[in-house]
């Protein structure tokens, strides 16, 4: 079962440029992650927003959540080439154990 | 270095055979877990475990196996029950078990490709 949907699925940049991607998902949560994927690659854990916050800075990203809107956005500041990777949100799947549902993920491709 | 590793990177297999993948953390993690990943898709969970000797199956657990003998390690067998197992399999660790979800922390990974 999908907790939380990605927004767009794909995205298509200019170096500079700020990328913005959108995280919708169903239930309650304890908080909300974002994590990156290089191809190929295993997962790297970008932020951690726990449900009583609603902004998060970590260098050059910038995390929202909206709990009533069920919602979260990752904002990257003045990409980089190297910031190209597939980017997910991850939910608590329920209260009980440690468990992650992730999302299909955002593709962004920045472009040098 | 701490991590958390898998063998292989690469994986053949036959139809009808066994393989397993392996995965081992120094982190000293309470908690382990197995994803599959199919392109352009999200990860869904197989097994996971938050403690020595105990395991419970994740969303599809159907055609694998896992034990945890040890905390550092955590085998997932594809097992020949499974009816599509190409795909890539994540690994991965973290250091406390629930309610609260933790940051979990993945190998590098292990393409399984069935010919």
């Amino acid at each position: 079962s999908q907790q939380g949907e990605e927004d767009p699925q794909a995205l298509s940049i200019q170096e500079g440029e700020n990328a913005t991607m959108n995280c919708s998902y169903k239930t309650s949560i304890n908080n909300l992650q974002w994590y990156r994927q290089n191809s190929g690659r295993g997962l790297v854990h970008l932020i951690l927003i726990r449900s009583n916050e609603r902004e998060k800075h970590s260098g050059r990203l910038r995390v929202t959540l909206d709990t009533s809107k069920k919602s979260s956005s990752l904002l990257i500041t003045a990409s980089r080439a190297a910031d190209t990777a597939s980017y997910f949100c991850a939910t608590d799947a329920d209260g009980a154990t440690n468990k992650l549902i992730f999302g299909t993920g955002t593709l962004l491709a920045v472009q040098p | 270095d701490g991590g958390i590793t898998q063998s292989p990177k690469y994986l053949f297999r036959k139809e009808g055979q066994n393989v397993t993948l392996s995965c081992e953390q120094n982190l000293n993690h309470d908690a382990m877990y197995w994803y599959r990943q199919d392109p352009g898709q999200g990860l869904r969970l197989i097994y996971y475990s938050q403690i020595v000797n105990d395991f419970q199956k994740g969303d599809i657990a159907e055609g694998y196996s896992v034990s945890r003998e040890k905390k550092e390690s955590f085998p997932l067998t594809v097992t020949s029950a499974q009816k599509n197992p190409t795909a890539f399999y994540l690994c991965a660790s973290s250091r406390r078990t629930g309610p609260i979800t933790d940051t979990q922390y993945f190998g590098p990974g292990t393409r399984l490709t069935v010919l």
